[in-house]
């Protein structure tokens, strides 16, 4: 079965700086990624996914992910936060040959500072 | 397009009480739907998911029980609530299990005292 890791637990950035999530995946196939977003008190929101093709993926709210495979990673990136931005972030990895699963990862809570 | 609801947004419930909380999808049909658990700054537990009318399957062994007596509706409950079952819980759809993007509900916030 598939894993997801997201090494950061918390980051803090300062409004307007650039921002780098962390995912890394383990699968033995080609995966089927995703990310998401969760601010407080409310559902999870899809940012962005991929399935195949480019590696370089755009979502919504300025948001896009790089799908790397020899690095097992799927790194999420902004390259100026709004202070909006706060919120949890997952990582999760789909997967159409096994058992069928959706695993999401941890999540890292990203904190702005105005 | 497709939505999906979830009831109570918020519930207080002594120990003990029994607990049903609902969600329904509109928009689609024979989706797989799911309960998740969070627990304070906590990630997601996936409780139970569904890929048809009266197929349940238990991710984890606990005192709560899921039911599906329609296809867009998705029922969790509990015969006796616990303390440790306080958390905020969310009900989402796909219509593919393993590689379709899940749709979340808003989530029921659930305090047990």
């Amino acid at each position: 079965a598939q894993s997801v890791t997201q090494p950061d637990i918390h980051i803090t950035v300062s409004e307007g700086a650039s921002l780098e999530l962390r995912c890394n995946y383990s699968y033995g196939a080609t995966p089927y990624l995703f990310w998401y977003v969760q601010s407080p008190g409310q559902g999870l929101q899809l940012l962005l996914k991929y399935f195949s093709g480019d590696t370089l993926v755009q979502g919504i709210k300025g948001f896009e992910a790089e799908f790397k495979r020899s690095q097992s990673s799927f790194n999420l990136r902004k390259p100026s936060v709004h202070w909006s931005d706060a919120a949890e972030y997952f990582c999760a990895v789909g997967d159409n040959n096994y058992g069928q699963n959706f695993v999401f990862g941890p999540g890292t809570r990203l904190s702005v500072l105005p | 397009s497709q939505t999906i609801h979830q009831w109570p947004a918020t519930l207080v419930q002594p120990v003990g009480s029994p607990l049903s909380l609902e969600c329904t999808v509109e928009g689609t049909s024979n989706p797989n739907l799911y309960w998740y658990r969070q627990a304070a700054g906590r990630g997601l537990q996936l409780l139970f998911y569904s890929v048809g009318i009266g197929q349940i399957s238990s991710e984890v062994p606990q005192n709560l029980s899921a039911s599906r007596p329609q296809d867009r509706q998705f029922i969790l409950s509990s015969k006796k609530l616990l303390l440790s079952d306080s958390g905020f819980y969310l009900c989402a759809w796909s219509l593919d299990r393993g590689t379709d993007e899940q749709f979340f509900g808003p989530g029921t916030r659930l305090t047990v005292l």
